[in-house]
């Protein structure tokens, strides 16, 4: 089985460009959360979505990031007119079940995509 | 303030020796840990986790252990291999979906 897919691995934008992050699950997972890791940092919790719904998106700043998971085809967390402190490292994972009411299940993590904004 | 953490930024290990590493936790609300593998260039790794309803929980090579007294977690990895070169991160789950990481510990294996 395939595991969470990103792409693309490596991204470079000028500053008020565009960027298009791009994430597949696993095969049968239903849910997605994306992250964003700075340079030797842990990792930072995003958004959580589920097909066709956000479901959590506190960890998303209010401007310029927005996130989605269509009915068919990856998720993508867009970014308008990047800006040098959007370049950081982004992770997209999977897991199988609902969060509602609690999800303890474990998220597998895609290999990331690497923003770097010139 | 709630968040985790580890304790030593650096583990510098001989290869076939044991290696333990720390990450103390402060919400005692948590009730899932998992610790992560992440290569250079690569995404985090799931390795091993626990609930908190136990206290050990052994894998191929790996055991984590929790004290949910101290609110400390380990991981112990055996005959350290220099394919155990990565950083390592505990992650913890409060209930819901969101995973709450630590800045991570780099272990870095002698040969």
């Amino acid at each position: 089985n395939a595991g969470v897919m990103q792409n693309p691995r490596h991204l470079v934008r000028r500053r008020g460009q565009e960027a298009r992050l791009r994430c597949s699950p696993v095969k049968g997972h239903s849910h997605v959360y994306w992250y964003r890791q700075l340079p030797e940092e842990g990792l930072k919790f995003m958004v959580y979505l589920q097909k066709e719904n956000i479901i959590d998106e506190s960890g998303m700043p209010k401007e310029r990031f927005s996130a989605e998971f269509p009915k068919e085809g990856p998720s993508i967390l867009r970014i308008q007119q990047v800006v040098r402190g959007d370049s950081a490292a982004y992770f997209c994972a999977s897991s199988p079940i609902s969060a509602s009411g609690g999800n303890t299940d474990t998220q597998y993590f895609g290999p990331g995509t690497r923003l770097t904004v010139l | 303030g709630e968040n985790v953490g580890l304790h030593l930024p650096t583990l510098s290990v001989q290869e076939g020796d044991n290696s333990i590493i720390n990450c103390a936790y402060s919400n005692s609300a948590s009730d899932y840990f998992i610790w992560y593998k992440q290569e250079s260039g690569k995404g985090p790794q799931f390795i091993i986790d626990i609930r908190s309803n136990m206290d050990k929980r052994q894998g191929q090579r790996v055991t984590v252990l929790l004290n949910k007294t101290v609110k400390h977690l380990s991981l112990q990895i055996a005959a350290t291999q220099p394919g155990d070169s990565a950083v390592y991160f505990c992650a913890e789950n409060r209930g819901d979906y969101k995973l709450s990481f630590g800045a991570g510990t780099t272990v870095t294996v002698r040969a």
